[in-house]
């Protein structure tokens, strides 16, 4: 069935360095992929997402790529601050609108 | 922009209880909405996926007659948990689907925190 692999579970970082957070996902049909971000008893945010006609996307310090035929995408935060520090999950999709499905999430820690 | 309220925030219940949760997409409309539970430290799992004057679609392992949905109008989904026992308790979220703009994208509502005693 779908299924999305997330890598790492928790990851900690000092305040100024990068951040990777990988992802791999099973179904072919997937075409949309977005990143969120959640704190602590909240909603998740959608912080960046890409489709599959694209291979890069970048928006300030946040950026992810994806390798369609790989079948994997990878969150790259640069220049972390305190302030990234939350939960933070991939999902895939066949479509912005279709029904998402989540990796397992990754604990990020940015220490000042 | 789109928003999506959820009532209540939180909720505690004796076991054997029923709890009804609203979603409500306050300023679009919204053909379907999504539901999903997230158990401490854990995932967004996906429970099921609400069409307005349809069925629900519920996702493996999900059991329609504990978890009914009701996606009466444009704007409301409701979730209900029938006959809850302390296991149910998680954090309930849904999501509904915007098609405004130039695609559709979806927006998640606040989470509502269910307690079972």
């Amino acid at each position: 069935g779908e299924n999305v692999e997330q890598h790492p579970s928790t990851l900690s970082v000092q305040e100024g360095d990068s951040a990777v957070i990988k992802c791999t996902y099973s179904d072919s049909a997937s075409n949309y992929f977005p990143w969120y971000k959640q704190e602590l008893g909240k909603r998740p945010q959608l912080i960046i997402d890409i489709r599959s006609n694209v291979g890069e996307k970048k928006d300030q310090r946040i950026a992810v790529t994806l390798n369609k035929t790989a079948k994997h995408f990878s969150l790259h935060i640069t220049e972390t601050q305190p302030e990234d520090s939350a939960v933070y999950f991939c999902a895939a999709s066949p479509w912005p609108g279709g029904k998402l499905i989540f990796g397992q999430g990754t604990e990020l820690s940015v220490k000042p | 922009g789109a928003v999506v309220s959820q009532h209540p925030s939180w909720v505690i219940c004796k076991s054997g209880t029923s709890v009804k949760i609203e979603c409500r997409s306050l300023d679009f409309q919204a053909t379907t909405m999504f539901w999903y539970r997230q158990f401490p430290k854990q995932s967004l799992m996906l429970m099921a996926t609400s069409n307005e004057g349809s069925k629900a679609t519920y996702e493996q392992g999900v059991e329609k007659d504990k978890f009914l949905i009701n996606h009466a109008s444009l704007t409301l989904s409701t979730l209900t948990v029938t006959s809850a026992h302390p296991e149910d308790s998680s954090f309930y979220i849904c999501s509904a689907r915007s098609s405004r703009g130039v695609t559709d994208t979806q927006y998640f509502g606040p989470g509502t925190r269910l307690t079972v005693l």
